[in-house]
């Protein structure tokens, strides 16, 4: 069964300083995705990245990056250079291969201070 | 725009209600996700259909709820006999294939409140 683990319920961040919020996951299937979406009070789910448990390297997208780990199954955001319209809820997804939908963690409410 | 939409945006019912919610995806995916999401929690998987068909159904998915997607273009999810317990945001969400690396683009939801 997939399970994906997100301990920090906040975090606060100054402004232009970087942030990690940490996931966790759990899978027995060597094929997988790991997601990162964004949900600011407005309520739309935007998606930020994507890691592939077979990828390299660390995907980075703009101020975003994953840093994964995949020995120790955790697939942290890094977000640099933080922004007031940062702050929102972020979540960490999976899907392995050939199970289609997302299973998501409870969250990280990310509050960027000026 | 050419996003996934949702309608209504927001529903009050009373409980024991039936309600319809609509959700048109991105025109080319052939996939299309149904989400529940309550308050301090992700979102949690309801069901998903590959074109016109109704592949996975959650086990969150009583009896009282029913979805359909005629033709394989836009999706509605019914709720009959509303409870309270049924009060969430509904996200809808479409992607092209099945391929792992393909997000999923999720609409704005329809948060329904139940008296």
């Amino acid at each position: 069964a997939q399970k994906i683990t997100q301990t920090q319920p906040g975090m606060f961040v100054q402004e232009k300083e970087a942030v990690t919020l940490d996931c966790t996951y759990d899978t027995s299937d060597p094929s997988y995705g790991l997601f990162w979406y964004k949900q600011p009070s407005s309520g739309e789910m935007i998606f930020l990245i994507y890691q592939g448990s077979y990828d390299q390297q660390n995907a980075t997208e703009g101020r975003y990056s994953l840093n994964f780990q995949k020995a120790r199954k955790s697939a942290n955001l890094v977000i640099s250079a933080s922004q007031l319209g940062d702050s929102a809820m972020y979540f960490c997804a999976m899907r392995e291969e050939g199970n289609t939908p997302l299973v998501f963690g409870k969250g990280t409410r990310l509050s960027v201070i000026a | 725009d050419t996003g996934v939409s949702q309608d209504p945006r927001h529903k009050i019912t009373k409980r024991g209600q039936n309600v319809t919610f609509r959700c048109d995806p991105i025109s080319e995916h052939n996939r299309l996700y149904w989400y529940r999401q309550t308050l301090g929690q992700g979102p949690e998987f309801l069901t998903y259909f590959q074109n016109e068909a109704q592949l996975e159904k959650s086990r969150l998915l009583s009896d009282r709820f029913s979805a359909e997607r005629p033709k394989g273009s836009f999706s509605t999810l019914e709720i009959q006999r509303t409870e309270q317990g049924d009060s969430a945001m509904y996200l809808c969400a479409s992607s092209p294939r099945t391929v792992l690396y393909n997000e999923q683009f999720f609409g704005p939801g329809t948060r329904l409140t139940v008296l």
